[in-house]
């Protein structure tokens, strides 16, 4: 869901499980897209990327999806462990080059072991 | 290799100090960035520089100035800070400007300013 004020959207799940982290931009003319990692007290740490050419792109137990029809971003994370625990931020290019890339609000993980 | 480095890590100044963030990159990146991150919140971008140029300028206060010495080199020059001011301090690198590029980010300098 939104977050409101101080509070960021919450994902808790137990270790082993799937997890699936939405995202929705704002841009239609946005044509790359990647997701970051945050853990506390460390800069965010690139995931996976997509081109708005691509619906899905998969790498090491992270899937990105992409549905331009309604502008949302999705992350599945595939057996999530302890070490998954994190802040995720989508992020979207907003015009042609790499220069403009805004950050979504970000969905706290909690993995429960 | 796909490491930014930044020192300091914490930084506490007072509004009438002048200090510097330091950002390096050797991954032969052209494209240079200063983002600003509050707790809780989505880091904001306030500088890009392409090819040592600085080419967007987020309406940052000037009471931080940028600066891209050489390629692999970026500093960030605070004076007269404000307490609303403290935050983490991003730095990231991308191969160019020119194309949708990833940005590697670096662990950010923790600033507060008193």
């Amino acid at each position: 869901g939104e977050s409101v004020g101080l509070h960021l959207p919450t994902l808790s799940v137990q270790e082993g499980d799937n997890s699936i982290i939405n995202c929705a931009y704002s841009n239609s003319a946005s044509d790359y897209f990647i997701w970051y990692k945050q853990e506390s007290g460390k800069g965010p740490q690139f995931i996976i990327d997509i081109r708005s050419n691509m619906d899905k792109r998969q790498g090491q137990r992270v899937t990105v999806l992409l549905n331009k029809t309604v502008k949302h971003l999705s992350l599945q994370i595939a057996a999530t462990q302890p070490g998954d625990s994190a802040v995720y931020f989508c992020a979207e290019n907003m015009e042609g080059g790499s220069e403009k890339l805004v950050f979504g609000k970000g969905t706290k993980l909690t993995v429960n072991p | 290799d796909t490491e930014v480095t930044q020192t300091p890590k914490h930084l506490v100044m007072g509004m009438t100090n002048k200090k510097s963030l330091k950002c390096e990159q050797h991954m032969g990146h052209r494209a240079m960035y200063w983002y600003k991150q509050k707790a809780k919140k989505p880091p904001e971008l306030m500088f890009v520089y392409s090819y040592e140029k600085l080419s967007i300028n987020e309406s940052v206060p000037s009471r931080f100035s940028p600066e891209c010495p050489n390629s692999s080199l970026l500093n960030l020059h605070l004076h007269a800070l404000q307490p609303e001011d403290s935050a983490l301090y991003l730095c990231a690198s991308s191969q160019s400007t020119h194309l949708p590029e990833t940005q590697y980010f670096g662990p950010g300098t923790r600033l507060l300013v008193l």
